[in-house]
């Protein structure tokens, strides 16, 4: 079953204005933590921000907030005040805790998402 | 501080050759994670290693692919007989003690070419 849901295999957005990228999750455990990745054309995977399940705040880091919905399961991801250099793929991921694998916490990732900024 | 280091950055093999990625954690991190990407998608995790142990390598072929994370030095991803579908890219990742508000620290990754 799919546990992460990128539902936007693109989006366009013009530079300076804010846009929103989807991420659904599924699981069953109440403890876990969502992440986004951006990975520009050269390929490398950028840290943008974590929130934890049971986080009462909302992330933000810089021009970047995690706009969290626990009930909806959603973690959607804004990016205020576009730049061309936001211009990359986004990944959302969820890590959670796998006890049949000896508590291995790796990530599952979405399909991501292409951002595309225009002047 | 040194980021996650991985190498080579592009890797080019014949079908049938092994190819072996290095992966060289950030300094204290002693959790290391390696996933695979396909073209158009997203990582996929393979294998998560500590020092000397493999503790969950749900995610790797059951064949021709091993992983090592040894006492010292880096860890290595080894694909034995490689073909076509092997061609990926092949990220290393890695985390201090696991904690859920920990993120993964990424390396550039190998670019595995398969002639």
């Amino acid at each position: 079953a799919q546990k992460i849901t990128q539902t936007q295999p693109g989006m366009f957005v013009q530079e300076k204005e804010a846009v929103t990228l989807d991420c659904t999750y599924d699981t069953s455990d109440p403890s876990y933590g969502l992440f986004w990745y951006k990975q520009p054309s050269s390929g490398e995977m950028i840290f943008l921000i974590y929130q934890g399940s049971y986080d009462q705040q909302n992330a933000t880091e810089g021009r970047y907030s995690l706009n969290f919905q626990k009930a909806r399961k959603s973690a959607n991801l804004v990016i205020s005040a576009s730049q061309l250099g936001d211009s990359a793929m986004y990944f959302c991921a969820m890590r959670e805790r796998d006890l049949a694998q000896g508590g291995s916490e790796k990530l599952v990732f979405g399909k991501g998402t292409k951002l595309t900024v225009n002047p | 501080n040194a980021g996650v280091m991985q190498n080579p950055r592009h890797l080019v093999r014949r079908r049938g050759q092994e190819a072996r990625l290095r992966c060289s954690p950030m300094k204290g991190h002693s959790h290391v994670y390696w996933y695979r990407q396909l073209p158009e998608e997203g990582l996929k995790f393979m294998v998560y290693l500590q020092k000397e142990n493999i503790i969950d390598e749900s995610g790797m072929p059951k064949e021709r692919f091993s992983a090592e994370f040894p006492k010292e030095g880096p860890s290595i991803l080894r694909i034995q007989q490689v073909v076509r579908g092997d061609s990926a890219a092949y990220f290393c990742a890695s985390s201090p003690l696991p904690r859920f508000n920990q993120p993964q620290h990424f390396g550039d990754g190998t670019r595995l070419s398969i002639l």
